[in-house]
């Protein structure tokens, strides 16, 4: 599976739009990008996955680029609750998860 | 709520000692997934099965066993424990291997 590079930590006004990039260059064509969050040690929450074209859910949206190199994340209207780690997962179909450190997201009043 | 749920919630024994984790997954999941989650880092993938069988290994030691019965819940049987095996324990399950995996809320593993 491919490898992912997330910045280890971001801050984010409540309210205001967060956008958490992931890197995956390595990424090769039958590879999906999957996003999962975790708060504090509960146990991690699926948000979105996608393969090539951009998706929205109730949660998130995630854009992938072009050349699918990268990804972000959006949070449209952050929370104090929307606080957590943010894994961005490179995975082929039927492979495991390999979850990588993640992006810390410190969501500020 | 994920569906998935994970007994007992907190697990505390002494080096040597040998625990059952138990997981049911969520209703019509046929996959199940054991990571291990060590203090401050990431998860590691263990172990996972499909319909009973065994699938897919992940770093798992020896000393640790899974299975999953015929009403698809599933154990992990960790033995001969030592003290780096305190950890946060997941379960994941999902209708099929392709498909997104929903966690349980973790078994904590304290051995003395």
């Amino acid at each position: 599976d491919a490898k992912t590079t997330q910045p280890p930590s971001m801050e984010c006004a409540e309210g205001r739009a967060a956008n958490l990039p992931c890197n995956h260059s390595t990424i090769s064509g039958n590879e999906y990008v999957y996003w999962y969050r975790q708060i504090h040690s509960q146990g991690p929450q699926y948000i979105i996955h996608g393969l090539k074209n951009n998706e929205t859910n109730e949660m998130a949206s995630l854009i992938i680029t072009e050349d699918r190199k990268s990804s972000t994340l959006i949070l449209p209207h952050a929370t104090l609750r929307d606080t957590a780690v943010y894994y961005c997962i490179v995975r082929k179909t039927f492979n495991k998860f390999y979850f990588g450190s993640g992006t810390k997201l410190n969501v500020k009043p | 709520d994920s569906g998935v749920t994970q007994t007992p919630k907190h697990l505390i024994t002494a080096t040597g000692q040998r625990v059952t984790l138990r997981c049911s997954p969520r209703s019509g999941d046929l996959s199940v997934y054991w990571y291990q989650q060590s203090l401050d880092q990431g998860l590691q993938f263990l172990i996972q099965y499909y319909n009973g069988e065994e699938r897919a290994k992940g770093n798992i030691l020896e000393r640790f066993s899974a299975q999953q019965f015929p009403d698809l819940h599933s154990e992990l049987n960790l033995s001969s424990l030592e003290l780096g095996d305190s950890a946060l324990y997941f379960c994941a399950s999902s209708v099929e291997p392709s498909d997104e995996q929903f966690f349980g809320p973790g078994t904590r593993l304290t051995v003395l």
